[in-house]
């Protein structure tokens, strides 16, 4: 069975402070993506990043950025030097991608940040 | 180029009342899905549709309807809503499988409180 689980269900740091959020997965398939999602306190999602099974290289993108680790089943995320409008729950999610299979998106639970001015 | 479109953004039902949630997309998107959010939960798959005419169940489909009569919309119904539907609701579309990126796009939710 897929399975995420984001075990940090709140973390606060105070502005400027490096923060990592933890993403752990289970999954059978040998391909699938995995995705992070930010959801601000105006409750829409935003899409932040997907990475495909076969690209373990690590990803920056400004402040962000994410270490995947298929050893260790893992996805994290990190922000440097956090900003108040950083305050959100992030969300990582996974999707099998096996032919004929509907993309399915499985989440995990989210973690909430709370960035202190 | 709206993107996917929900409607209403909030609503309050009684128990035993029944409403249906509209879900749009402009995107031409062949997959559309439609997820509950409940805290410390996350987002869970109640239906989804892999093209016009097609609707399967997801993870938590009891209760809830959906249709697919039109590409671009998506309608997920409750004929008796119950409190344990107090939710927001989030709707999502992707492009087929044929393209390797495979994005679902989300819409704004839809706020449900079912006194």
């Amino acid at each position: 069975a897929q399975k995420v689980t984001q075990a940090q269900t709140e973390i606060s740091v105070v502005e400027k402070e490096d923060v990592t959020l933890d993403c752990v997965y289970e999954t059978r398939d040998t391909t699938y993506y995995l995705f992070w999602y930010k959801q601000p306190p105006s409750g829409e999602l935003v899409f932040l990043i997907r990475r495909n099974s076969f690209d373990e290289q690590n990803e920056i993108s400004g402040r962000y950025s994410w270490n995947f680790q298929k050893s260790t089943s893992s996805f994290n995320f990190t922000i440097t030097a956090s900003q108040v409008v950083d305050s959100a729950v992030y969300f990582c999610a996974l999707s099998e991608i096996r032919g004929g299979a509907t993309n399915k998106l499985i989440f995990g639970t989210g973690t909430l940040l709370a960035v202190q001015p | 180029n709206a993107g996917v479109t929900q409607t209403p953004k909030f609503r309050v039902l009684k128990t035993g009342q029944s409403m249906t949630l509209l879900c749009a997309q402009d995107m031409n998107h062949e997959y559309m899905y439609w997820y509950r959010q409940d805290p410390g939960m996350g987002l869970r798959l109640i239906h989804y549709s892999v093209g016009e005419g097609t609707t399967a169940k997801g993870e938590v489909p009891d209760g809830y309807n959906v249709s697919r009569l039109k590409k671009q919309n998506f309608l997920l119904g409750l004929e008796s809503a119950a409190p344990s539907q107090t939710s927001v609701y989030f709707c999502a579309s992707r492009r087929d499988l044929s393209f390797s990126y495979n994005e679902q796009f989300f819409g704004p939710g839809t706020r449900l409180t079912v006194l």
